[in-house]
């Protein structure tokens, strides 16, 4: 079974530029999150989709950021424009919705520099 | 508001010793409660999980953790180091009882495994 992946791995950016990331999860998991990891910092919940339905989006920063999942399948999150303090590592991960202890698998992440 | 706390940056032990990795945690209900990791390049992956029953859970590669609820602690343990086990280690909790969807997560630990 292929594991959660996300698109690109790395990516640099100038200052007031638009990023686009991108998650597939695990076949078949309905529930989908994005975290981001700011250096040295703990990792932070930033949202989460139930198949294309935003369920919790209350930790996304401000609304520079703007998460699709349309279809239900793999998902995106916008960056626009993008300031320096956005700089980090940007999980995602994918669970079950049958999973009652909704146990987390994460992709490799995105490591996003703004300069 | 839920939290995570793993007091050591970084952890040394010599090969074939136990080792420790320290993890408190805070939620207003029970917890769910997860140990990740992270080896270099690499996505985070899954270690172990309590829900509930038994305070002892074992995981992969030979990993356990012990649960106490009366002193709120969740420490990864393993009876004999490997070189391979050195990595970042994330203590992740998630309420039972509601607030955020996301696990919320600790600063990470360091372990650094010497042969």
């Amino acid at each position: 079974e292929a594991g959660v992946t996300q698109f690109p791995s790395h990516s640099v950016i100038e200052k007031g530029q638009t990023v686009t990331l991108r998650c597939d999860p695990i076949s078949g998991h309905d529930n989908l999150y994005w975290y981001r990891r700011v250096m040295g910092k703990e990792i932070k919940f930033l949202l989460h989709f139930v198949k294309e339905s935003k369920q919790d989006e209350s930790g996304m920063p401000n609304n520079r950021f703007l998460a699709e999942r349309t279809g239900g399948t793999y998902s995106t999150l916008k960056v626009q424009p993008a300031e320096l303090e956005d700089s980090g590592v940007y999980f995602c991960a994918s669970s079950h919705l049958q999973d009652y202890t909704d146990t987390q698998y994460f992709g490799p992440g995105t490591r996003l520099t703004v300069l | 508001a839920q939290s995570v706390a793993q007091p050591e940056d970084q952890v040394n032990v010599a090969e074939g010793n136990p080792l420790t990795v320290k993890c408190t945690y805070s939620v207003s209900g029970n917890p769910y409660l997860f140990w990740y990791v992270q080896y270099p390049n690499r996505g985070l992956q899954f270690l172990l999980k309590y829900i509930t029953g038994d305070n002892l859970v074992k995981g992969s590669y030979g990993f356990e953790a012990e649960f106490n609820k009366s002193q709120t602690s969740f420490h990864l343990k393993k009876p004999s180091a490997l070189v391979s086990d050195s990595a970042l280690y994330f203590c992740a909790v998630r309420d039972r009882g509601g607030g955020a969807d996301g696990l919320t997560f600790g600063k990470g630990t360091h372990l650094i495994i010497q042969p």
